[in-house]
């Protein structure tokens, strides 16, 4: 079945540094969703990639689709307080009704 | 007030016990998931339903059952058979472009 690989699982920044979460699928996909889920809270859709080499801005959230259609990142600059929490990736592929999520990378940042 | 309710947020059984998860849904989505959540983990796909009357197994569906009879309804069922149940479950529907709505969960502990 289709593996999605999640990198870092843990993060640590001081405020105001950089932040990048990366995703990785065995096979092609046909989109690629990231998620935000807040300590004790439920994940929150961010965004979703359907094109080859597609980015997309929201304020200090970047995220980017490969072109080979098989993996994605997303980063956040100049990282805040508010940024606390686990980003998942959900990758579909070809033919599936049903998405494949990353284990998660959680983010704590120091003030 | 649109959304996805699970009821309830906590919950306590006895182990040999089988107990009922309820995932409501008002946005008319056909599509409905149940995840579970282990610690520090990702979410993992127990059962989905991509239309009423019809639902299939996701990657660890042992242990448990669901219905779909209503659009708006999935409920779970965590049965006896299920090794470790203490999990938080996520229930999710899907929009039009493929994004999940999650519920806000129910924290199970089985002793």
């Amino acid at each position: 079945g289709q593996q999605v690989m999640q990198i870092p699982q843990y993060q640590h920044v001081q405020e105001g540094e950089d932040f990048t979460t990366y995703c990785n699928s065995s096979t092609t996909l046909s989109n690629i969703q990231w998620y935000k889920q807040r300590p004790g809270g439920h994940p929150v859709f961010l965004i979703q990639l359907v094109k080859s080499g597609e980015v997309k801005k929201q304020k200090r959230l970047t995220f980017q689709f490969g072109e080979a259609k098989k993996n994605s990142s997303l980063h956040i600059t100049a990282t805040q307080t508010t940024d606390v929490g686990t980003y998942f990736c959900a990758a579909r592929g070809t033919n599936a009704g049903k998405s494949t999520f990353g284990d998660g990378t959680t983010l704590t940042v120091k003030p | 007030d649109g959304g996805i309710t699970q009821s309830p947020k906590y919950l306590f059984r006895k182990e040999g016990q089988n107990v009922t998860l309820s995932c409501e849904q008002n946005l008319n989505h056909d599509a409905m998931y149940w995840y579970r959540q282990d610690p520090g983990q990702g979410l993992r796909l127990i059962y989905y339903s991509q239309i009423v009357n019809d639902f299939q197994k996701g990657d660890i569906a042992e242990g448990y059952s669901v219905s779909r009879e209503k659009k708006e309804s999935f409920p779970l069922t965590v049965t006896s058979a299920q090794k470790n149940p203490t999990a938080f479950y996520l229930c999710a529907s899907r929009g039009r472009n493929y994004e999940q709505y999650f519920g806000p969960g129910t924290r199970l502990t089985v002793t």
